[in-house]
């Protein structure tokens, strides 16, 4: 079985300040584990994923996450939000990249 | 290639009509899902197929949904008769083996 946590429905920063979503997942087998973005109206977009190698994952726009095992752990950052990436953030977790169990979503606002 | 295409992208019906929902994948995804997306429930797994077969359909609510995929590249979700809690934003994905998946637009029902 496999299950998605996100910590915070909701989540508040000022323009050009860190961005952290937190994630975390349980899972049976070595997971993959994925970041999805989703603006109004629209479906979800891949921001980026984990399957194996490096933890440490880069994604588009700057996004980043790190994948640490000891903690179950799949954090989103980015260094400095932007007012464009104000949107609801899913996080994901799959057994080989088949059906994935998403996680609540976080609504991410930027304030000017 | 086109993503994932959905149709309509705005369905509004009578409480007690037939409604159906369309998905074309993308070109050799292998899997098929459908979501719903709800303010109360989120996102939510309906169904999904594997190479046209219907893997999963514990999270079909009710039978008046049903899903089927007759080929490679369609798949509709009908809902008989539909009623106003079936209100939601339904989502069709597809991915390939070992790859993320890939959302479409949605189609947002409204029933009244």
């Amino acid at each position: 079985a496999q299950s998605v946590t996100q910590l915070g429905s909701h989540v508040s920063v000022s323009e050009g300040a860190l961005v952290l979503l937190r994630c975390n997942y349980s899972s049976s087998v070595p997971p993959y584990l994925f970041w999805y973005v989703q603006y109004p109206n629209q479906g979800l977009q891949l921001l980026l994923k984990y399957t194996t190698g490096a933890t440490l994952v880069k994604g588009i726009n700057g996004f980043e996450a790190e994948f640490k095992k000891s903690e179950t752990s799949f954090h989103l950052t980015k260094p400095s939000a932007h007012m464009s990436e104000a949107a609801e953030y899913f996080c994901a977790v799959s057994r080989n990249a088949g059906k994935s169990t998403f996680g609540d979503g976080t609504t991410l606002t930027v304030k000017p | 290639d086109a993503g994932v295409i959905q149709s309509p992208r705005h369905e509004v019906t009578e409480m007690g009509q037939e409604v159906t929902l369309r998905c074309k994948p993308i070109s050799g995804h292998n899997s098929l899902f459908w979501y719903r997306q709800t303010m109360m429930r989120g996102l939510e797994l309906l169904i999904y197929f594997n190479n046209n077969v219907p893997i999963d359909d514990s999270g079909m609510p009710e039978d008046r949904f049903s899903a089927k995929m007759p080929n490679a590249s369609f798949s509709t979700l009908k809902i008989q008769p539909s009623e106003p809690r079936d209100s939601a934003v339904y989502f069709c994905a597809s991915l390939a083996l070992n790859t993320e998946a890939f959302f479409g637009q949605g189609t947002r029902l409204t029933v009244v």
